[in-house]
Parts: structure tokens; C-alpha cells; sequence
């Protein structure tokens, strides 16, 4: 089992670029979300998906846009990157439709760096 | 809105030496309560899930204990490959989960 597979692992982007980054899961679930990780400050959620065609904002969620077009894919797009969106991104997912009650599995996160 | 704050931000021990982590948290209904490890570079690796006061569960040298305000994860007698960040978060009303900065441990042998 791949699991949940997050791609790139690095990039750098000048400022004002745009990009996408991909997340897949393999174990159908129907929970999935973002989140970044900034130094001392945690992990904190962007947007998460209850299902296919099914989005919402959570605490950070400016400066990204996300879709959900199969159970399997979850991308999170920059639309206009900015130095403040240097991270590390992570992509979970979890079995039902909210983390209550059950484990979330992590991709293996991207490093993003806007210069 | 739900809070999560763990300390120590860092704890340094001796292989062998026992010792706690802490996680304290307020939300609204909390439906769960997780811990995480977090290897270098990795993404979390789920440990626990607690879901009432007095609840514990353990796993190898690690045992989570909940009550109505925090929660402890044990660590006993631990091996320099305990060394990691130690997460915890919260699930409350809403359908998040709501993280701690972490407690980054090394064992040192």
C-alpha cells in the first residue's frame, strides 16, 4: 500500500508563481486535508474535503484553492505565491467523513520555499 | 475555539530515564484526543487515540493518560530511537483536528 503519496518532496518558486501541489490515497478514504507547518507554530489546517466534490476553508486557508474531483485526489494550488507561504505541506486522510474518531494518515509532506 | 499547548517545547533524557510529556487542551466536546510522532523530514505517525476522561492506552515503552484538561504521554525507559517530535491534537465540534506545536524528545545513549 502506497498510502498517501505527496508530490514534489521540494520546490522553490519566485514570488507571484503560481503551482499545484498533488496528494493521492490509495485506501479510499473520504476524509482528506492540507495542512502547513511552520517552526513552533504546529500544524495548522488550510482546507480539508468530506468526499468527492465536497471542499471547505479551515483556519488558513488564504491564498489557496483546492478541488476534489475523485475520491483518490486532493491537489492544493497556489494561485500567487507569497515569501509568508514558505512551509512544509502536509496531505492527510482519514477513514469517514471527520477526524473524530479515527487515525489520519500523513503524506510524506513537500518543502516549499518562495523567494 | 479550540486550543492545544504542549510542554516542554524540548526535553533532553538519558537513555533509561522515565519521564512525561504534557498535552493541555480546552474544546468544545472533544471527540478525540490524538497523539502523533514525528520523525525528521517524515509526516506524523499516528500513536493514540483517547476519547474520555480516565482512559489510557499504551504501546511498547509509550502509555497516553486523558483526563477532562490533558494528557500525559509516559515514556519508560526509552532507547535513543524514541527520539522524535511529539504531537498532540484535539477533535472537538467541528470537524478538525487542532494541533500542539510538539515537544521535540532525544534519547541520548
Amino acid at each position: 500500500n502506497a498510502g498517501v503519496t505527496q508530490t514534489p518532496k521540494f520546490q522553490v518558486l519566485k514570488t507571484g508563481q503560481s503551482m499545484t501541489l498533488q496528494c493521492a490515497q490509495d485506501m479510499n478514504h473520504e476524509y482528506m486535508s492540507w495542512y502547513r507547518q511552520d517552526p513552533g507554530m504546529g500544524l495548522r489546517l488550510i482546507h480539508y474535503s468530506v468526499g468527492a466534490g465536497i471542499t471547505d476553508q479551515g483556519e488558513v486557508p488564504n491564498g489557496y484553492n483546492v478541488s476534489r474531483s475523485t475520491t483518490e485526489d486532493f491537489p492544493l494550488r497556489l494561485l500567487s505565491a507569497a515569501p509568508s507561504q514558505t512551509s512544509v505541506y502536509f496531505c492527510a486522510s482519514s477513514y469517514g467523513t471527520a477526524p473524530v474518531n479515527t487515525e489520519a494518515f500523513f503524506g510524506q509532506g513537500t518543502r516549499l520555499t518562495v523567494v | 475555539e479550540d486550543q492545544v499547548t504542549q510542554s516542554p517545547e524540548a526535553l533532553r533524557l538519558q537513555e533509561g530515564e522515565s519521564s512525561s510529556l504534557n498535552c493541555s487542551y480546552t474544546v468544545s466536546g472533544l471527540r478525540g484526543l490524538f497523539w502523533y510522532r514525528q520523525d525528521p523530514g517524515k509526516g506524523p505517525e499516528f500513536l493514540f487515540t483517547l476519547y474520555s476522561a480516565g482512559e489510557e492506552k499504551e504501546k511498547e515503552r509509550l502509555k497516553a493518560t486523558l483526563t477532562k484538561k490533558e494528557s500525559f504521554l509516559h515514556i519508560t525507559a526509552p532507547k535513543p530511537e524514541d527520539s522524535a517530535t511529539y504531537l498532540c491534537a484535539v477533535s472537538g465540534s467541528a470537524r478538525q483536528l487542532t494541533f500542539g506545536s510538539g515537544t521535540q524528545l532525544t534519547v541520548l545513549p
